[in-house]
């Protein structure tokens, strides 16, 4: 298997755009999980979906953030209108068993920069 | 709310000097994970401990879980440059939470 796929890599955008982050998660895994990760506030859970269905958003910043997860091999992050604090790496990860009860799969990250 | 402390945030050694990091959680915990990041990668899992008093063993690396589940700690013998990275542990109650992570850096 591949691992989890995230694109893109690289994001470079300007304050008030729209931003979208992909994620292939590994296939037979039931639950995906979105991360921020930034200097100051460390590693970010912001969503995570079990078997296609959000669960719990609670980390979601604001409403400007979504995410969705039309079928089990595809998921993603919107962010609309960016800002710069929006600046991070965001990590896809995806797991056969809820999370603790199984080691999550992390993808390569997307860097995103907002200027 | 459920918070899981880890510390020290840094930690420098010499190479073939010991590292540890600790880890403590508000709450008891039904399991605990480790996971590894390389500077400009991802996290990557390690191990998880599930029993109370648990200590497991890779290579240089040992792993403890405390009696009560609430807190944990990673060692390492004698560290090489391949140990670089920051180390997170992450804490089971219903939902995994993580700790802030540890930055292993090793003095030139």
């Amino acid at each position: 298997d591949a691992g989890v796929i995230q694109s893109p890599r690289h994001e470079v955008t300007e304050m008030g755009q729209e931003v979208t982050l992909r994620c292939k998660p590994i296939s037979g895994h039931d639950y995906l999980f979105w991360y921020r990760q930034t200097m100051m506030r460390g590693l970010e859970l912001l969503i995570y979906f079990n078997n296609n269905v959000p669960i719990d958003d609670s980390g979601m910043p604001e409403d400007r953030f979504s995410a969705k997860m039309p079928n089990a091999s595809f998921s993603t992050l919107k962010i609309q209108p960016s800002e710069p604090r929006d600046s991070a790496v965001y990590f896809c990860a995806s797991s056969e068993k809820t999370s603790g009860r199984g080691e999550q799969f992390f993808g390569p990250g997307t860097r995103l920069t907002v200027l | 709310g459920q918070q899981v402390m880890q510390i020290p945030q840094y930690q420098h050694v010499q190479e073939g000097e010991d590292f540890t990091t600790y880890c403590n959680s508000s709450t008891t915990l039904s399991n605990i994970q480790w996971y590894k990041q390389r500077p400009g990668g991802h996290p990557v899992f390690l191990i998880q401990l599930v029993k109370s008093g648990e200590v497991k063993k890779q290579k240089r690396l040992t792993f403890q879980f405390g009696e009560a589940k609430k807190n944990s700690s990673l060692h390492i013998t004698a560290t090489q440059t391949t140990d670089v990275g920051t180390y997170f542990c992450a804490g089971d109650n219903y939902q995994l939470i993580w700790g802030a992570g540890t930055k292993l850096i090793i003095k030139p």
